[in-house]
């Protein structure tokens, strides 16, 4: 079954920098998601990307969507240390098939 | 408005027991998904109920089952407790499953 496979799986940078993480997949799919997760608690939804649309914009969040390749990557810029936590792709099947599938999930550090 | 409210927080129960846990959706969320979430094997999608039908399942034994309300609040039950059934329970509610979720802070569950 299809899952998102996030790359690299922890990151550690200053305050200010850049972040990037990537994302990959196996199947079709009708939209990729990206959450946030902090310390164990509920994820929060940063931003979805449908699969006909190749970048979006929320913020500091940057997103990027390849279909022929079957990834993704998600960049914060300018992070902050309230952007420390763990950051998951997630992807929704086409067919009305309800169900996100979850990579393991990218711990980003960032060092104030 | 409220966000989607799962009760209780933190649950410890012994092995062969039984757990029910809840969860409120958003108000006018008619879906309401549930994921497992371990260290070991991640997140995973439990199953999915729109308008207090069961939509789409994952791939966990029978010990795991669900409900939906006719004010879409949903229940999961766990019977038969095993060790690794501890984990972080979330629930996610959408409109109507396409335009991304909304997590709870989910119900950390200890089997002893």
């Amino acid at each position: 079954s299809q899952q998102g496979e996030e790359d690299p799986q922890a990151l550690s940078i200053q305050e200010g920098e850049n972040a990037t993480m990537n994302c990959s997949y196996k199947t079709s799919i009708n939209n990729l998601q990206w959450y946030r997760q902090n310390s164990g608690r509920g994820l929060v939804h940063l931003i979805l990307i449908r699969s006909n649309e190749r970048e979006k914009h929320s913020g500091r969040l940057r997103v990027t969507l390849d279909t022929s390749k079957k990834s993704s990557s998600l960049l914060i810029t300018a992070s902050r240390a309230a952007d420390t936590a763990s950051y998951f792709c997630a992807t929704d099947k086409s067919n009305g098939n309800n169900r996100l599938a979850f990579g393991k999930g990218n711990q980003v550090v960032v060092i104030p | 408005k409220a966000g989607v409210t799962q009760t209780p927080r933190y649950l410890i129960k012994t092995r062969g027991q039984q757990v029910t846990l809840s969860c409120s959706p958003i108000s006018g969320h008619r879906s309401v998904s549930w994921y497992q979430q371990t260290p070991g094997q991640g997140l995973q999608f439990l199953f999915e109920y729109f308008s207090e039908t069961q939509r789409n399942k994952g791939n966990f034994p029978g010990r795991f089952s669900g409900r939906q309300f006719s004010n879409s609040r949903s229940e999961m039950n766990v019977s038969t407790l095993e060790l690794g059934d501890s984990a972080l329970y979330l629930c996610a509610s959408s409109p109507d499953g396409n335009y991304g979720y909304t997590f709870g802070s989910g119900t950390r569950l200890t089997v002893v």
